[in-house]
């Protein structure tokens, strides 16, 4: 079966260490998106891509973060300076808004800990 | 923009049927239904596209009612492996918003 890979799978990080995500979506996808998901917050949306633009980044934190898809099998997300309150599962997801029978394949996300 | 899910938790006993509930306030472009598992990442169960549509496969259904502002998720003879939390979805355009979550436990 087809799988969103995310990598690395944990991270544990300083504050004010740069931390780097990245995920490669699913072959033909042409929709990717970041979400990040804390037992406080929920699952909150951080940025979502369509033919690699960026179409809607509102709910990242403007001043540390950062998403880019590079190309169509990359997709980063970077953090700098990371800070405690950063620490979450993040979860990369791709799927292809065309084909409307399917929906969003996760990858296993990243566990970060910001200490 | 966030769906709201109803009830937030239920516990059942295996065997038993559950019903969860996903509204808005305003109609919805389409309602996608997710499960995710302690520790996993969320799984796609299926997605509803048009108002009055039902979708099913095995033991679990979700309806989507004509005026596009509810979904609804139908879990029969629930089984120890349907535990998990489930998430209502939906695509607004640019965005991808998860519900508000129904956590369910099923126990022996």
């Amino acid at each position: 079966d087809a799988r969103v890979t995310q990598t690395p799978r944990h991270k544990v990080t300083e504050m004010g260490q740069e931390v780097t995500m990245r995920c490669q979506p699913i072959l033909g996808h042409n929709t990717v998106f970041w979400y990040r998901q804390t037992m406080m917050q929920g699952l909150e949306l951080l940025a979502y891509f369509r033919n690699r633009a960026p179409l809607d980044d509102s709910g990242m934190p403007k001043d540390r973060f950062s998403a880019e898809m590079p190309d169509a099998t990359l997709a980063t997300l970077k953090i700098q300076p990371s800070e405690p309150r950063d620490s979450a599962v993040y979860f990369c997801a791709s799927g292809n808004l065309q084909w409307g029978a399917g929906g969003y394949t996760f990858g296993s996300g990243t566990r970060l800990t910001v200490v | 923009q966030q769906p709201v899910q109803s009830p937030q938790a239920v516990i059942l006993r295996e065997g038993e049927d559950a019903v969860i509930n996903c509204s808005s306030s305003k109609a919805l472009y389409s309602v996608h239904w997710y499960r995710q598992k302690h520790g996993e990442a969320p799984v796609f169960l299926m997605i509803l596209l048009k108002g009055g549509e039902q979708k099913g496969h095995d033991k679990i259904s979700a309806s989507f009612n004509e005026k596009k502002q509810q979904s609804s998720l139908y879990l029969t003879a629930s089984q120890l492996s349907y535990s998990g939390t489930y998430f209502c979805g939906t695509e607004p355009g640019n965005q991808f918003y998860f519900g508000t979550g129904t956590s369910l436990t099923v126990i022996p």
